[in-house]
C-alpha cells in the first residue's frame, strides 16, 4: 500500500498571503495525484487532478505542482473561503489511499 | 447537472445490519465507477472500495474487505454499502462519489451512521 504524508498538519495564513502544502508518496505515482478541500460539514471537492490540472471552475490561485513522490499545492493569495481541511490522493496503484490531510487556518 | 443523493443518517446498535444508498443523476450511471470511503469523527478519508455498475465489478480496500460490501442496481441508478454486523467503530461519515480515472470528481452529501448501545 502506498502511503501518503502530507506535511504540515496546521498551516496558520494571514488572508491575501501564499499558502504552500506538501505531499510525499511512499513509492513513485508519476502524476497520479489528486488534491481536495473539505470545508466543515460538507464532503470533499475536487481541486486538482494529474497532479497539476484544475478541476472544474477551480480558481487560478490553485496551483499543483510535482511528480513522482514529492507534490504541492500552492494556494497564491488565501481568500477566506479557502480556509478549509486539504487531502491528498495517490491513484497510480490499488488500494486507492489518502493523505491525512493539511488544515488552512486563519492566522 | 451531475447530483448524488444519499440516504439520511442512521443511529443503530452494534450486530444490527444496515445498507446505505446513493443514487445518482444527470449522468450516464453505468458509464462511472462509483466509490464509497469513510471518515471517521475529527478523522481523514479512507477509501473504502469501488464499484462498475456495467458488471458490479467491485474492488475492496483491504481494510474492509470482508467487512462490508457494495452493489449497484441499475435500474435505479443506485449504489450500495452494506453491513451485515455493526460495530461502534464503524460510527463515521460515509460518502459516496463518483470516478473518473480513479479520483473522485462528485460526491455525495455524505451519511453519517452512529452505532451505539
Amino acid at each position: 500500500e502506498i502511503v501518503m504524508t502530507q506535511s504540515p498538519a496546521t498551516l496558520s495564513v494571514s488572508p491575501g498571503e501564499r499558502a504552500t502544502l506538501s505531499c510525499r508518496a511512499s513509492q513513485t505515482l508519476n502524476t497520479n495525484l489528486a488534491w481536495y478541500q473539505q470545508k466543515p460539514g460538507q464532503p470533499p471537492r475536487l481541486l486538482i487532478y494529474g497532479a497539476s490540472t484544475r478541476a472544474t471552475g477551480i480558481p487560478a490561485r490553485f496551483t499543483g505542482s510535482g511528480s513522482w513522490t514529492e507534490f504541492t499545492l500552492t494556494i497564491s493569495s488565501l481568500q477566506s473561503e479557502d480556509f478549509a481541511v486539504y487531502f491528498c490522493q495517490q491513484y497510480n496503484n490499488w488500494p486507492l489511499t489518502f493523505g491525512g490531510g493539511t488544515k488552512v487556518e486563519i492566522k | 447537472e451531475v447530483q448524488l443523493v444519499q440516504s439520511g443518517a442512521e443511529v443503530k446498535k452494534p450486530g444490527e445490519s444496515l445498507k446505505i444508498s446513493c443514487t445518482a443523476s444527470g449522468y450516464t450511471f453505468t458509464t462511472y465507477w462509483i466509490g464509497w470511503v469513510r471518515q471517521m469523527p475529527g478523522k481523514g478519508l479512507e477509501w473504502m472500495g469501488i464499484i462498475h455498475p456495467v458488471d458490479s465489478d467491485t474492488r475492496y480496500s483491504p481494510s474492509f474487505e470482508g467487512q462490508v460490501s457494495i452493489s449497484a442496481d441499475t435500474s435505479a441508478t443506485t449504489a450500495y454499502l452494506q453491513w451485515s454486523s455493526l460495530k461502534a467503530s464503524d460510527t463515521a461519515i460515509y460518502y459516496c462519489a463518483r470516478l473518473i480515472d480513479l479520483r473522485f470528481d462528485f460526491w455525495g452529501q455524505g451519511t453519517l451512521i452512529t452505532v451505539s448501545s
